[in-house]
């Protein structure tokens, strides 16, 4: 079946660290890759996304690459702010009829202090 | 543009109880879709609408919950009657279907946390 992992958390890091969420996911077909973020008191927003293989997703300093031959789309940032943490969702989509359902990890909590 | 809006945000209720979450979706988004995060486990899908119509509802756990999209416009969520194991955060979001825009990316509203006692 189709399913996605991610590292369990929480991580925590000083300000300025270099971020690693790994994410790998199991999916029959061409998924579309995402991750979505849901920072304290909100709801899930959309930070990137990668359609095929080997695009490369980016925003907010942000970048994940669709890795299909190690079935892979790890997330990653140079230098982290306090503003960043938040919990991160690792996700897959299969678009089939006309629509797709996004298939989620169980999320990695990053806390990030001063 | 508003995004995607749900109401309550919280809802404590008793075992036995009912409730209904609602959801406006994004205006001129027909996929509107359901899903639950259950004791900081993964999120899941539980149902898609286009327009009125259930597309899927493979995920939904059983026959207490029962969800609508009456005139494709909002949707409701009802639960009846809630069990313990019902606790948890119902999302919804929407997009637009394929031919009107990129339906590959779903805007998720923020949730209602619901605790069944």
């Amino acid at each position: 079946g189709n399913s996605v992992t991610q590292m369990e958390g929480p991580v925590t890091l000083s300000e300025e660290a270099f971020l690693t969420i790994n994410c790998t996911y199991t999916a029959t077909g061409y998924p579309s890759l995402f991750w979505y973020v849901q920072y304290p008191g909100e709801g899930l927003q959309l930070l990137l996304k990668a359609t095929k293989a080997d695009d490369k997703g980016s925003n907010k300093g942000f970048e994940a690459t669709y890795r299909k031959e190690t079935t892979s789309f790890h997330l990653e940032k140079g230098s982290v702010q306090v503003s960043d943490s938040a919990v991160y969702f690792c996700a897959l989509s299969l678009f089939s009829g006309g629509y797709n359902k996004l298939i989620f990890g169980a999320g990695t909590r990053l806390a990030v202090h001063p | 543009e508003a995004g995607v809006t749900q109401f309550p945000s919280h809802s404590v209720i008793e075992k036995g109880q009912t409730v209904t979450l609602r959801c406006d979706p994004i205006s001129g988004h027909d996929n509107l879709y359901w899903y639950r995060r259950v004791m900081g486990k993964e999120i899941k899908f539980l149902l898609h609408f286009v327009k009125e119509s259930k597309q899927d509802e493979s995920g939904m756990p059983n026959n207490r919950f029962l969800a609508e999209r009456t005139g494709g416009t909002y949707s409701t969520l009802k639960v009846q009657p809630a069990e313990l194991e019902d606790s948890g955060v119902y999302f919804c979001a929407s997009s637009p279907l394929f031919s009107r825009g990129d339906t590959d990316t779903q805007y998720f509203g923020p949730g209602t946390r619901l605790t069944v006692l």
